[in-house]
């Protein structure tokens, strides 16, 4: 069971937008910065978004977050068959520990 | 480049211990908190540890903490994690990552297997 909770998976076809939802706490989200991971097939996670909707450098711009209290959200725009892969959200919680939420497929039809 | 290298895992009985060691290059080491995060076959990722710069400030899961030490020897550019008592749901790949100082978990290495079975 993970600290913060995400869809298990998600869908849509080229060119289309989606929104993968990450909820948590007052003492994870609430209080702290969300970041988001994308893990392509058979790789380590590479960091996508980091405090609540920073992109850094080579992150193309069809990526944003953004975070409203306990929860936080990422956008892709513009989906991409490259784009099919695991994204997760990440949080430090109050004692400075990280969590994470489950994880959602994301598929490209 | 940052670089980040982890060696050490294998297959290990319940109850022993293992030693994993992750090597950092392409970074000023000593000025950067380390953790180690790892992912169970075809599950989640799962923060287990981490250390500030100069292991002044130390953090562990729940499920592995009094089991785990994760260490640093910034002279070396590497950090560790000591697992002992190590268990079935232990088994997991381990991530050696490098927290940034406004970029979170921002380098990732790519991970060592640690298989605990009979």
């Amino acid at each position: 069971q993970s600290v913060l909770t995400q869809p298990p998976s998600a869908s849509g076809t080229p060119g289309q937008r989606v929104t993968i939802s990450c909820s948590g706490s007052s003492s994870n989200i609430g209080s702290n910065y969300v970041y988001w991971y994308q893990q392509l097939p058979g790789t380590a996670p590479k960091l996508l978004i980091y405090r609540n909707n920073q992109r850094p450098s080579g992150v193309p711009d069809r990526f944003s977050g953004s975070k409203s209290g306990t929860s936080a959200s990422l956008a892709i725009s513009g989906l991409r068959s490259e784009d099919e892969a695991d994204y997760y959200c990440a949080a430090w919680d109050d004692s400075l520990r990280g969590v994470f939420g489950g994880g959602t497929k994301l598929t490209v039809l | 480049e940052v670089q980040l290298v982890e060696s050490g895992g294998g297959l290990v009985q319940p109850g022993r211990s293992l030693r994993l060691s992750c090597a950092a290059s392409g970074f000023t080491f000593d000025d950067y908190a380390m953790h180690w995060v790892r992912q169970a076959p075809g599950k989640g990722l799962e923060w287990v540890s981490g250390i500030s710069w100069n292991s002044g400030s130390i953090g562990y899961a729940d499920s592995v903490k009094g089991r785990f030490t994760i260490s640093r020897d910034n002279a070396k550019n590497s950090l560790y994690l000591q697992m002992n008592s190590l268990r079935a749901e232990d088994t997991a790949l381990y991530y050696c990552v490098k927290r940034g100082f406004i970029t979170g978990l921002d380098y990732w290495g790519q991970g060592t297997l640690v298989t605990v079975s009979s």
